[in-house]
């Protein structure tokens, strides 16, 4: 399965800025999956980010606070705007691993502290 | 809302007990049924798909069965070790995966 490389590991910020998290695939994959978990929460869908077209969005997520960049088949960027401590949780970048029925690969994710 | 509950939220066993958990979703509509690991620092990996009710899988000293009837599964470890020791997620499969809280497990040596 996809090898995901994603960064910043861990990151302390704060309020009112913007933090950019990149997530690298070692293949080429059509759909990439950024998901968060607030504190006590469950791991939560933001945005699917394909490649040539916007990204779309699940509800309650909006591209203006998490804008997301996908430049080509292997890359894709979430950045957390106007940062808040509500914004404080672990984001995760994934892909399908190609075996079925939505199975994930996912990278080991960026935790956010916002003060 | 669809949801999917897990528990407890979280256990603390000793090492070589066995100990299980349980997954809640909801029985109509059934695609399938995923549990993760997720260690803490690391990736979440997943552990099983299941689709079939009945179904049983198993991996080492860790299986799961699916009750899609009643909508749960259910996690067993045998003999825990130390070094499984994670959070352990399932997801409820629609067209995107539903994840319940998860049940944070320590085990002691």
């Amino acid at each position: 399965s996809a090898v995901i490389s994603q960064k910043p590991s861990r990151d302390i910020c704060q309020r009112g800025t913007s933090l950019t998290i990149q997530c690298q695939v070692d293949s080429q994959v059509t759909m990439m999956f950024w998901y968060r978990q607030q504190p006590g929460q469950s791991l939560t869908l933001i945005a699917t980010a394909n490649q040539g077209s916007e990204a779309t969005y699940e509800s309650g997520f909006v591209i203006d606070k998490f804008p997301i960049s996908r430049p080509n088949l292997t890359f894709s960027t979430l950045t957390v705007s106007n940062m808040s401590p509500e914004d404080s949780s672990i984001y995760l970048c994934s892909v399908r691993t190609g075996t079925g029925a939505n199975v994930l690969t996912f990278g080991a994710g960026s935790r956010l502290t916002v003060l | 809302i669809l949801n999917v509950e897990q528990s407890p939220q979280s256990l603390h066993v000793q090492e070589g007990d066995s100990t299980n958990f349980t997954c809640s979703f909801p029985s109509s509509n059934f695609y399938a049924l995923h549990w993760y690991r997720w260690e803490t620092a690391k990736s979440p990996e997943a552990l099983f798909v299941m689709t079939l009710n009945g179904d049983e899988k198993k991996k080492g000293r860790i299986s799961a069965t699916l009750n899609t009837k009643e909508g749960y599964s259910y996690l067993y470890i045998k003999g825990s070790q130390p070094e499984d020791s994670a959070t352990y997620l399932c997801a409820y499969n629609t067209d995107k995966l539903i994840f319940g809280t998860g049940t944070r497990l320590q085990v002691f040596p």
